[in-house]
């Protein structure tokens, strides 16, 4: 079975924390997204992920892959409000599957 | 480019009737997706095109569903004889290339069957 797990489903943070999302997916792939979804609005790529060990950062979000694991983490370093959001990652298993996504809300 | 268009943003319908999404993609970009977001999941994969060929289809699109992109641009995703079950978000996204391209998402139709 296609499935992409994210880790956790929700997160209450404060501001000035950091803090990792983890994507786990059950097929070799090695071609991994991540969006942020604000309520009610459309998704928004962040990070596009092609090889094993990449890495990718803007801003306070750094993003990396493991293909070998199976693995993506999304890192936030020192929360700011305005991160919060829904963050969503993807894989392409042959069509793309997507995680439940990662509720983030950022206290001030 | 305003990047990628869908009509109509909201839609309310009965069951039993057939509804006509309409998405236009960022000029240029050879692939197209649909996907179906319902309240707190994930987006989930319908369909997609490279040009106007549909390569892919998901399990969950029934003979209800059906998408095309006649000429390679804009593309259409119909659902017949519409039931409660098909209210969700409709997502519509574009990519230049394959899916080592950065896939850019539309707004979005929202369906309620009544």
């Amino acid at each position: 079975e296609l499935k992409v797990e994210q880790n956790p489903l929700f997160l209450s943070m404060q501001e000035g924390k950091n803090y990792t999302i983890y994507c786990n997916y059950s097929t070799t792939s090695d071609r991994l997204y991540w969006y942020r979804q604000d309520p009610g609005k459309s998704l928004e790529s962040l990070f596009v992920l092609l090889s094993n060990g990449a890495v990718k950062q803007e801003g306070r979000l750094m993003a990396s892959l493991d293909t070998k694991a199976r693995l993506s983490t999304l890192h936030i370093t020192a929360a700011v409000h305005d991160l919060s959001a829904t963050y969503f990652c993807a894989v392409d298993m042959g069509k793309i599957i997507f995680g439940k996504g990662t509720r983030l809300h950022i206290l001030p | 480019d305003t990047g990628v268009s869908q009509d109509p943003r909201h839609k309310i319908t009965k069951r039993g009737q057939n509804v006509t999404f309409r998405c236009d993609p960022i000029s240029e970009h050879n692939r197209l997706y649909w996907y179906r977001q319902t309240l707190g999941q994930g987006p989930e994969f319908l369909t997609y095109f490279q040009n106007e060929a549909q390569l892919e289809k998901s399990r969950l699109l029934s003979d209800r569903f059906s998408a095309e992109r006649p000429k390679g641009s804009f593309s259409t995703l119909e659902i017949q004889r519409t039931e409660q079950g098909d209210s969700a978000m409709y997502l519509c996204a574009s990519s230049l290339g394959d899916s080592r391209d950065t896939q850019y998402f539309g707004p979005g139709t929202r369906l309620t069957v009544l």
